[in-house]
């Protein structure tokens, strides 16, 4: 069965640092993956998500992602942290039970921006 | 504009009572959704549904119950076998197996 591992339940950063957020994944076919994003109780925006193709994947508000298969990772990056990036992350990777358009969550990564 | 609405934001319940939650979209997605979200522990599955007056259960589907009617609307029901039912759930939709898009959520409260 697929799982999503999300290394760290907190991250903190300065503004202006690098932001890194680590997804790994389990999955014995090729796998869709996905970054979401979720602001104090709202509901989780689409960051970017990697399908097929092109392995570093550019999604909205400057973060990007590498798919590397031999690492079965899928980290978030983003050169520099403002503070609206503080919010939670989650990864998430596609079900291959069948279950077509289902997805498999990690538990979150809560992201600190310090001024 | 194209999106899911979620209704109410807050509920409150009291214990023993069963409610509903609603969920609509006009994104004309076949594939609907409901989540649980607690602190800590991601998002858990309680129903999906591929297509019309067809579900499915989740990870955690005691103490909930779906009905999926129409294309658009896919409401859940909390029932007072739900041991523990305070939470933020989230519906969600897809017309394939590539994206979920989600509504903004209802936090559930039980009194």
């Amino acid at each position: 069965a697929q799982s999503v591992t999300q290394l760290g339940s907190h991250v903190s950063v300065s503004e202006g640092a690098l932001v890194l957020l680590r997804c790994n994944y389990s999955s014995s076919v090729p796998p869709y993956l996905f970054w979401y994003v979720q602001y104090p109780n709202q509901g989780l925006q689409l960051l970017l998500k990697y399908t097929t193709g092109a392995t570093l994947v550019k999604g909205i508000n400057g973060f990007e992602a590498e798919f590397k298969k031999s690492e079965t990772s899928f980290h978030l990056t983003k050169p520099s942290a403002h503070m609206s990036d503080a919010a939670e992350y989650f990864c998430a990777v596609s079900d291959e039970s069948g279950s077509q358009g289902n997805l498999i969550f990690g538990k979150g990564t809560k992201l600190s921006v310090k001024p | 504009d194209g999106g899911i609405t979620q209704s109410p934001k807050y509920l409150f319940r009291k214990e023993g009572q069963n409610v509903t939650l609603s969920c609509e979209q006009n994104l004309n997605h076949d594939a609907m959704y409901w989540y649980r979200q607690d602190p800590g522990q991601g998002l858990r599955l309680i129903y999906y549904s591929q297509i019309v007056n067809d579900f499915q259960k989740g990870d955690i589907a005691e103490g909930y119950s779906v009905s999926r009617e129409k294309k658009e609307s896919f409401p859940l029901t909390v029932t007072s076998a739900q041991k523990n039912p305070t939470a933020f759930y989230l519906c969600a939709s897809s017309s394939r197996a590539d994206e979920q898009f989600f509504g903004p959520g209802t936090r559930l409260t039980v009194l």
